[in-house]
């Protein structure tokens, strides 16, 4: 099945600086992905909609400055935590769907997460 | 607006007894219905889905859900669980007739299977 990849799979960052997160398709295009951030025993929560070649769509309560997001390409989306502190620390997660197969009732894939520690 | 819950953090049951994971969602137009399992510190694995069709789908490693339209459920089932079972267990919803929009997730129920 499809597969998405996502690295780094941890990260320690000290506060103030900014962390690179890659969210890629690796055997199917994606012109949109989704990034999710997890708090530890909670659901996930929907950040952004990443389009490719366009702007991001953010929800509401998210810092489109502090969380940038590029979609440069149709394979690869991603997202820079910017100037972070500890309260950015959790557990990131992208995901996207291949479209071209089977429509709206395509299940969405995931990558491994990444699990951001500011100190 | 599409929300879906899943009433139960967490779901105890021994090895080699039946397993129900329980949701319930609410959406305007037709539910495209998903199951996904999480491990520690992993991304998110998909199990099965329901799109149309037959009300009871099969996915992986043994699970399967039934679709309940009057009840606008899709509990989570396997008739054997396994300690390798214990994780976490997300249901989600899509609008289907919505387009590429992303999934609305419930809050997670924890399995563990007790040997």
């Amino acid at each position: 099945g499809a597969v998405v990849s996502q690295h780094p799979s941890r990260v320690i960052c000290k506060s103030g600086t900014s962390v690179k997160i890659e969210c890629r398709s690796l055997d199917f295009q994606a012109t949109t992905m989704f990034w999710y951030r997890q708090f530890p025993k909670q659901s996930l929560m929907l950040m952004a909609t990443s389009n490719e070649g366009s702007k991001a769509t953010y929800e509401q309560g998210v810092e489109k400055d502090k969380f940038l997001i590029n979609h440069a390409s149709l394979t690869l989306s991603t997202l820079t935590v910017t100037s972070a502190h500890p309260e950015d620390s959790s557990f990131y997660i992208c995901s996207a769907r291949d479209q071209g197969t089977g429509g709206a009732g395509t299940e969405a894939f995931f990558g491994q997460g990444t699990r951001l520690t500011v100190v | 607006a599409q929300s879906v819950a899943q009433p139960e953090d967490q779901v105890n049951v021994a090895e080699g007894n039946p397993l129900t994971v329980k949701c319930t969602y609410s959406v305007s137009g037709n539910p495209y219905l998903f199951w996904y399992v999480q491990y520690p510190n992993r991304g998110l694995q998909f199990l099965l889905k329901y799109i149309t069709g037959d009300n009871l789908v099969k996915g992986s490693y043994g699970f399967e859900a039934e679709f309940n339209k009057s009840q606008t459920s899709f509990h989570l089932k396997k008739p054997s669980a396994l300690v390798s079972d214990s994780a976490l267990y997300f249901c989600a919803v899509r609008d289907g007739g919505r387009g590429n929009t992303p999934l609305v997730f419930g809050k997670g129920t924890r399995l563990s299977v007790i040997a």
